[in-house]
């Protein structure tokens, strides 16, 4: 599986966009982009996916750029429940397992 | 998104002991489910891969003999810590992949597992 870096942490002014980005500079053309959050002791939650193509759900926006080497997870309007640390995986469509790096930790404040 | 539970959401046990923690996919049914541990502040990392009908297949390093897992169904997965320690505790998380939509993997809420 591809390797994805992302910042340790970041902060978040509540009411305002997050953008948390991802670098995936050797994903390979049949990967996906996947992004998931965990809140403090919970298991994690599924937010999107991509191919190459933007995505945009009810949670969030993805937006993937055009060599696919990277791509930023929009939270358009972040509440303090969006507090969470936030995992972008890449993951070859059926390959078994995700492999989780460490994350970016979102702290949205007041 | 769909639904994944776990039982218990919090184990207390003594040393020596066993527990075993409850998967289950509640609408949907998964061929394939996945096993994490999770220490405190650290990642999510996979134990194993447990498939409905066979054996696990287990990551490098998780001693299969301490850690049953049991698939016997389409929407259960069972884990059993055997002979647990201190060192085994830990969060316990499972995922689950929908066999008909193959492209996403769904999560437990997590089991606690605290050995004394």
């Amino acid at each position: 599986d591809a390797k994805t870096t992302q910042p340790t942490s970041m902060d978040c002014a509540e009411g305002r966009a997050a953008n948390l980005p991802c670098n995936h500079s050797t994903i390979s053309g049949n990967e996906y982009v996947y992004w998931y959050r965990q809140i403090h002791s919970q298991g994690p939650q599924y937010i999107i996916h991509g191919l190459k193509n933007n995505e945009t759900n009810e949670m969030a926006s993805l937006i993937i750029t055009e060599d696919r080497k990277s791509s930023t997870l929009i939270l358009p309007h972040a509440t303090l429940r969006d507090t969470a640390v936030y995992y972008c995986i890449v993951w070859l469509l059926g390959a078994n397992n995700l492999f989780f790096g460490t994350g970016t930790r979102l702290t949205v404040i007041p | 998104g769909a639904v994944v539970s776990q039982h218990p959401s919090w184990v207390i046990c003594k040393s020596g002991t066993s527990v075993k923690i409850e998967c289950r996919s509640l609408d949907f049914q998964a061929t394939t489910m996945f096993w994490y541990r999770q220490f405190p502040k650290q990642s999510l990392m996979l134990m194993a891969t447990s498939n409905e009908g066979s054996k696990a297949t287990y990551e490098q390093g998780v001693e299969k003999d301490k850690f049953l897992i049991n698939h016997a169904s389409l929407t259960l997965s069972t884990l059993t810590v055997t002979s647990a320690h201190p060192e085994d505790s830990s969060f316990y998380i499972c995922s689950a992949r929908d066999s008909q939509v193959q492209e996403t993997q769904y999560f437990g809420p997590g089991t606690r597992l605290l050995v004394l």
